[in-house]
């Protein structure tokens, strides 16, 4: 069975801080991963999709992702209050269907 | 990206009951796709919904349950049948426009009495 596992939270950091979100996957035949943020009440929203290894960056995020140790996170820095949220990471398969974690939240303190 | 809809928003039902949810994409897309968010809880995968043929569902979902229509590349429809309290839920569609990355759509937030 095809695992996602995520951090157990919540995660607290500082504005201003780097915030960092780490996930392992199981399935070593998975060709994409992706980072999705979700508010309260509201549908998940891609915001981060990594394919090959190494880091890959869009303004404050930063993925990284390592195939030989199946471990893909995320970095946000100078977090801010908006970036409060649930995240989660999703792995997908040659299948093109995504297995997600449980997701971490992320509480960032004025 | 893309742009996605999808109808109700939101619903309550009466346990015994069906919801059939309706979601729509503003342009051809290849591969949608039906979620479960339970409280508190990620997201499970529903089924496939394949434009032309059945729906492929995952294992613990089956067609008598959640019966899947992809009439075309834009449209698709999930209907929550029997309804009981257990599947009070978030259900969300998703597209996969180029097979490499979903959006998701705003969901549709039911509870059943």
């Amino acid at each position: 069975q095809k695992e996602v596992e995520q951090n157990s939270g919540p995660l607290s950091v500082p504005e201003g801080a780097i915030a960092s979100l780490n996930c392992t996957y199981s399935d070593r035949g998975s060709q994409s991963f992706f980072w999705y943020r979700q508010y309260s009440g509201k549908s998940p929203e891609l915001i981060m999709s990594i394919y090959s290894n190494g880091d890959k960056e869009d303004g404050r995020f930063t993925a990284q992702l390592n195939k030989a140790s199946q471990y893909v996170s995320l970095l946000i820095r100078d977090s801010q209050p908006s970036d409060s949220a649930t995240y989660l990471c999703a792995v997908c398969g040659a299948n093109s269907k995504l297995t997600f974690g449980k997701g971490i939240t992320l509480s960032v303190r004025p | 990206s893309a742009v996605i809809s999808q109808k109700p928003s939101r619903d309550i039902c009466q346990r015994g009951t069906s919801l059939t949810i309706q979601c729509q994409v503003d342009s051809q897309v290849t591969m949608m796709f039906w979620y479960r968010q339970q409280p508190g809880q990620s997201l499970t995968l529903i089924a496939t919904a394949n434009q032309g043929s059945e729906a492929t569902y995952e294992s613990g979902f089956v067609i008598d349950k959640f019966p899947i229509s992809r009439p075309n590349l834009t449209f698709s429809t999930l209907t929550v049948s029997n309804m009981s309290p257990e599947d009070s839920s978030i259900y969300l569609c998703s597209v996969d426009r180029d097979r490499k990355t979903q959006y998701f759509g705003p969901g549709t937030r039911l509870l059943v009495l």
